[in-house]
């Protein structure tokens, strides 16, 4: 079993909608979550980062964490063209140390 | 405040010759990483420099690969001799030492292809 799978996709969706990208882990002593976002021919920059169980939210974007079941969530509100890209969710083994990425989701909004 | 910088950004080499990519972190960042993505797989991990020292090279897949950073600012991987399985995109990323969260700043990444 993969330490996170993810939903490779694409998912493509109408410009408004509310966009759920979800991820599964496997190892319950993991305590911190990230999502990264990937524009094309970019590198991966952080876009929300979480400790533990619970919800965060910035701005359209809410990440959600449930360590009981090991699920982890990112909605994205009133989706725009422009956030277009592939969403990686993220799991630092540990602070400083490595992460381990899931395999990324491909998400078109469609104008 | 520039990101972190890595050249070249594409590389297309033969089987059997050598590439030398380079990353340059934000300045101050003591945590410099190396990861790869191959086509189809997810991001995944290579190495992990604290200052000038090697802390973890679990990742790194055999001893064609080798990862330098004299002096604990850039860094260079050295693949030699290159297969055709080399061939995906490298990322390096920088973190500050004991940063208030887990972010680690990525570059741009440099594509190599292998043929």
């Amino acid at each position: 079993q993969k330490e996170v799978e993810q939903d490779p996709g694409p998912l493509s969706v109408p410009e408004g909608a509310i966009v759920s990208l979800n991820c599964t882990y496997s190892n319950s002593a993991f305590q911190y979550f990230m999502w990264y976002r990937q524009y094309s021919r970019k590198g991966p920059e952080l876009l929300m980062y979480t400790y533990s169980s619970g919800n965060k939210e910035d701005g359209r974007f809410t990440a959600q964490v449930d360590k009981s079941s090991k699920y982890i969530s990112l909605f994205i509100r009133d989706s725009q063209p422009s956030d277009s890209a592939t969403y990686l969710c993220a799991i630092p083994v540990n602070r400083d140390d490595k992460i381990i990425f899931g395999k990324g989701t491909r998400l078109h909004i469609l104008p | 405040e520039a990101g972190v910088t890595q050249f070249p950004s594409h590389s297309v080499i033969e089987k059997g010759q050598t590439v030398t990519l380079r990353c340059d972190p934000i300045s101050g960042h003591d945590n410099l990483y190396w990861y790869r993505r191959v086509m189809g797989k997810e991001i995944k991990f290579l190495l992990h420099f604290v200052k000038e020292s090697k802390q973890d090279e679990s990742g790194m897949p055999n001893n064609r690969f080798l990862a330098e950073r004299t002096g604990g600012t850039y860094s260079t991987l050295k693949v030699q001799p290159a297969e055709l399985e080399d061939s995906g995109v490298y990322f390096c990323a920088s973190s500050p030492l004991r940063g208030q969260e887990e972010t680690q700043y990525f570059g741009p990444g440099t594509r190599l292809l292998v043929l």
